[in-house]
């Protein structure tokens, strides 16, 4: 089957602009998470849905930080505008169900100057 | 409420070596435990899995067994090679199945 797709891979932007992540994930999935994930550190949730609903969002940054996702499937995760402390790895995962575990995309490297 | 903790890094091991890395847990009822492994510039990928207590979960020659009573499920490998250098991290799945939080990983250096 096909893993989760994350773009882009890698992207480099100054404080105060504004980025976009991209998530599809594993047919079938319904639920996606978005996690963040600083340098030498754990994931840490931002956000998780099911199906389109909105399932977790209390760690999400909601002044600046906005996801959707469309019709169930791919979600996007927005930063506007950006701070140096949002430098980290941005990494989708879906699952069928939490308690079997998660496949995670490769995720994005994200580099606030 | 729920976490986990894992031994500090790095873990610098010689090829052939045995490996522990330990994790334990505070969580309420019967959650689920995973041990992921993260690869240099890749995302995390599920290593082996547990869901209940005196499960041993095993995979690519590693082995946890979920030990309610100590509330662990340490990571072991028999005999590690270079190949198995990279982060890994504990984590747990709550009994509803609803969250699931991360340990803050452990690095594995293994030289040659």
């Amino acid at each position: 089957e096909a893993g989760v797709a994350q773009s882009p891979r890698y992207k480099i932007i100054e404080k105060r602009q504004s980025v976009a992540f991209w998530c599809n994930p594993i047919s079938g999935h319904a639920t996606l998470y978005w996690y963040q994930q600083i340098l030498g550190q754990g994931p840490k949730l931002l956000i998780q849905f099911q199906n389109n609903g909105v399932v977790d969002d209390s760690q999400l940054p909601k002044d600046r930080f906005s996801a959707e996702r469309l019709k169930g499937v791919d979600s996007t995760l927005k930063i506007q505008p950006a701070k140096l402390e949002d430098s980290a790895v941005y990494l989708c995962a879906s699952s069928l169900e939490q308690r079997y575990g998660y496949t995670f995309g490769s995720g994005t490297r994200l580099t606030v100057v | 409420g729920n976490s986990v903790t894992q031994m500090e890094g790095p873990v610098t091991l010689s090829e052939e070596a045995f490996l522990t890395i330990n994790c334990t847990y505070t969580a309420t009822g019967y959650p689920s435990l995973f041990w992921y492994v993260q690869y240099p510039g890749e995302g995390l990928q599920l290593l082996l899995k547990a869901t209940k207590a005196d499960d041993k979960g095993s995979n690519k020659g590693f082995e946890a067994t979920y030990r309610k009573e100590t509330t662990s499920f340490h990571l072991e490998k028999g005999s590690v090679q270079v190949s198995d250098s990279a982060v890994y991290f504990c984590a747990l799945s709550d009994t509803g199945g609803f969250k699931t939080i991360f340990g803050a990983g452990t690095r594995l250096f293994v030289k040659a």
